[in-house]
Parts: C-alpha cells; structure tokens; sequence
C-alpha cells in the first residue's frame, strides 16, 4: 500500500509570494491535516480536513488555507509570505481522523522564505 | 490545559546502553498515546499506540508503556540506527486533535 506522499519536496520562495502543497493521503484514509514543524517549537497543527470539510483549525492567520478534494487529495496555500513561513510543512493521513486512529505521515515539504 | 511534556530533551547513548524516555503528561480522559521515530528532514514514521494505563507494546529494540501519568519509551541495547527523534502526542477529551511533545533528540555512538 503506498504512503502518503506530498510534492514538491522542496521549494524556495521569496517574501510576499504565496505556495501551494499537495498531499495525497493513504488509499481508503479520508481525514488529512496538515503541521507546520520548526526547530523549537515542535509540530504545530494547521488544520484538519474530513470528506473535503474543514473540521478542525490551529491557530494560524488567515494566510494559510488549504482544501480537501472528493478523492480525499488535499492542498494547503499560503499567501503573502513571510520569512517566519519557513518550516517543514507534512501531511498526515488517517482512516477517520477521529483523534484515536493513528495519523500516517507524508516526507514533507520544506518550504525557505528567502 | 492538557500538556504533553518529553524528557530528556537530548540523550546520547552508546552502542548497546540501554535507556528510557519520558513522555509525561495532564489531560483529562487519556483516549490514546502515540510514539513517533522522525530522521532529519523525513515525515514522522509511527512507532506505538496505547490506549490505557498498563498497556506494553514492543517492536524490535523498542518497548512503550504507560501509567496514568506518564509513558515510556524503553530502547534495549540500541545501535546507532536508532539515533532519531522520538515524538510523543496524545489524543484525549472530546478533541479530535493530536498534543505533540517537543521530541527526544537521540543519538547512538558506536
């Protein structure tokens, strides 16, 4: 069974840009979210998409956003970027995303805000 | 506030020293514990679950448990491909969503 994977794998950006990543979940795992990983501060979570329904939100601005499409691939965008955007961001797939389900993560992409 | 708390945040071992790591926590109504192994620039790659106090689960090298409080990660007679970070998260109450732990950075000598 393949994993879940994300493209690109590495992006480099300038300040005020905006990005899109993909994600392609698990075969039959419906709930996708999304975590911004920086050195420090651990893995912060975004958001989380369920049969493409925001279901649950993190504290970030309004910049980023993301979508779930019917075949459960989702994207995440982040508008107007900022040297902070700098991160690793990685996807996760579950069954349900019922909280207890084991999350499967993609390789990430690392994204540098230049 | 539920809080996930990881210690040491480093540990450096070598080869074939045995160790633990703590993953400590205070949340109400514990639904599940997971432990995590990540390389350098990778995805998280699932090690355990654990749903309640008392449970073990062993896989290779590695040993988790857990107490009402808190869970181990047990690492036996470690190589240095177990050098990684080890992440904690833990699901409780009503909320879908996942409390992460900082990590263990570990590194295995030869």
């Amino acid at each position: 069974k393949a994993g879940v994977t994300q493209t690109p794998r590495y992006l480099i950006k300038t300040r005020g840009q905006q990005v899109t990543l993909s994600c392609s979940p698990i075969s039959g795992h419906r709930s996708v979210s999304w975590y911004q990983q920086t050195p420090g501060q651990g893995l912060q979570f975004l958001f989380e998409y369920f049969s493409e329904t925001q279901r649950n939100k993190g504290n970030f601005p309004g910049r980023f956003s993301g979508r779930q499409f019917s075949n459960s691939r989702s994207e995440m965008n982040v508008s107007t970027l900022e040297l902070g955007d700098s991160a690793l961001y990685l996807c996760a797939s579950s069954l349900s995303g019922t909280g207890t389900d084991t999350q499967y993560f993609g390789p990430g992409t690392r994204l540098t805000v230049l | 506030e539920d809080q996930v708390t990881q210690s040491p945040e480093a540990l450096r071992l070598q080869e074939g020293e045995s160790s633990s790591l703590n993953c400590s926590y205070t949340v109400s109504g514990l639904r599940g514990l997971f432990w995590y192994r990540q390389d350098p620039g990778k995805g998280p790659e699932f090690l355990f679950t654990l749903y309640s106090a008392g449970e073990e689960k062993e896989k290779e090298r590695l040993k988790a448990t857990i107490t009402k409080k808190e869970s181990f990660l047990h690492i036996t007679a470690p190589k240095p491909e177990d050098s990684a970070t080890y992440l904690c998260a833990l699901n409780a109450g009503n909320n879908r969503k996942l409390i992460w732990g900082l990590g263990t950075s570990l590194a295995v000598n030869p």
